[in-house]
């Protein structure tokens, strides 16, 4: 168990749709980081927060969005959603960025299926 | 930009034998390397990492060594169980603002008992 949790496991829904995955990070760290597991493109980066504000974009869509909270949960939007969509989200945590812990943890990932 | 490239896989081994996965990186810098483990149906869960050159991490009888010469990080298991049936991701931790993990595509691999 990696202290970092996200819900829900699992999600189908309809092309077209909105949802929302959360993640809450390990106690203490402040970085957060999503990244999207697909069968064409593998693991990879979509956004990362540090106590709640946006640090680094990688190759997240415009219909993605997300945001960290007081908290520091996480939260991605999906909207319009597309077959394409269907993937595995991953969130992970770390203490800071570029943290002399240099390491993410990870929860167990969301699985969305858009049919 | 930083890439990881790993072996294509399957791999199937049979059980006790000699386990090598490749991985060579580019990066600019010196990342932090790691590999990660994703078993059936789970998530990533770290393996070992190697911040430096030359370092070693190991983890469950895994090993790997970062050798800056070749940029590379090798994943090898001296005698491999069926339960080490898994997919395996060999990754580096980029040095820049953006702080993120770059993967490689996963190597999966196959124990017969």
């Amino acid at each position: 168990d990696s202290g970092v949790t996200q819900t829900p496991k699992h999600l189908i829904t309809a092309t077209g749709q909105r949802v929302t995955l959360r993640c809450s990070p390990r106690s203490g760290d402040l970085s957060v980081y999503w990244y999207q597991q697909s069968l064409d493109q593998g693991l990879q980066f979509l956004i990362h927060y540090y106590n709640g504000e946006e640090r680094a974009k990688g190759n997240i869509l415009e219909r993605f969005s997300a945001q960290q909270f007081p908290d520091l949960h996480s939260e991605l939007n999906l909207s319009s959603l597309e077959l394409g969509d269907s993937a595995l989200y991953f969130c992970a945590s770390s203490v800071a960025p570029r943290s002399s812990y240099n390491e993410q943890f990870f929860g167990p990932g969301t699985r969305l299926t858009v049919l | 930009g930083d890439s990881v490239t790993q072996m294509e896989g399957p791999v199937t081994l049979s059980e006790e034998a000699f386990l090598t996965i490749n991985c060579t990186y580019t990066a600019t810098g010196y990342p932090s390397l790691f590999w990660y483990v994703q078993y059936p149906g789970e998530g990533l869960q770290l393996l070992l990492k190697a911040t430096k050159a030359d370092d070693k991490g190991s983890n469950k009888g895994f090993e790997a060594t970062y050798r800056k010469e070749t940029t590379s990080f090798h994943l090898e298991k001296g005698s491999v169980q069926v339960s080490d049936s898994a997919v395996y991701f060999c990754a580096l931790r980029s040095r820049d603002r953006d702080d993120k993990i770059i993967f490689g595509k996963g190597t999966r691999l196959h124990i017969l008992p």
